[in-house]
């Protein structure tokens, strides 16, 4: 089964640091890009930015450059989301998605990782 | 930044027709994405490339697309159709989403 399974909430206080994780599996990792997408309590869907698992290219929505730094290991076929200093305004759901690198498409999503910062 | 707009919101009854749109300048030269959210889940995609609607996705869901406007069409909905509903599009930098249409069933 094509899945991909993101680590478990959080709660952080602000300025605190985090690195949240998605794992893919059921299919070649590297044949995929990795989209992250942010919903904020009772808001709509974000797109924040997206790697090419194979070489690890990275871009990003301007809205989130330089706030958060996507990565993945393709050797354990996870793709991660950090932050270096957590404000409260990043409470949110963040949602991994797979896109095919041809075609626009989140055709496969994690389940969600909350993330609460509160001091 | 693209935009990409959506009515907030759409009320149709069991049985009926429910049309969603989403209007943005490029949607002539991209294609146009829908995905469904139910409360609690994750989205989950319903049509791709404007009109291709996945394995698995009734075919009560079509999409279309006219000029600068595409439209995610639901006939005969049903209950459980009840949801929020995104089109999602490329852009220069990536991608947008719209700002999501909750569609009731009455």
């Amino acid at each position: 089964e094509v899945q991909l399974v993101q680590s478990g909430a959080e709660v952080k206080k602000p300025g605190e640091s985090l690195r949240i994780s998605c794992k893919g599996s059921g299919y070649s990792f590297t044949s995929y890009w990795i989209s992250w997408v942010r919903q904020m309590p009772g808001k709509g869907l974000e797109w924040m930015g997206r790697i090419d698992p194979s070489d690890s290219y990275t871009n990003y929505s301007p809205s989130f450059q330089g706030h958060v730094t996507i990565s993945a290991d393709k050797s354990i076929s996870t793709a991660y989301l950090q932050w270096s200093s957590l404000k409260a305004s990043d409470t949110a759901m963040y949602y991994c998605a797979r896109q095919d690198a041809g075609d626009d498409a989140f055709d496969i999503w994690g389940q969600g990782t909350m993330v609460t910062v509160s001091s | 930044s693209y935009e990409l707009t959506q009515p907030p919101s759409v009320s149709v009854s069991p049985g009926q027709t429910a049309r969603i749109t989403c209007s943005g300048d490029a949607l002539p030269k991209q294609y146009a994405y829908w995905y469904q959210q139910k409360p609690g889940q994750a989205p989950v995609l319903v049509i791709y490339k404007d009109s291709e609607r996945p394995s698995g996705i009734p075919e009560r869901f079509s999409g279309s697309s006219s000029g600068t406007t595409v439209t995610l069409t639901i006939s005969g909905v049903q209950a459980e159709d009840e949801a929020d509903y995104y089109c999602q599009s490329a852009d220069s930098s990536g991608t947008t989403f719209g700002g999501g249409t909750k569609l009731t069933v009455l």
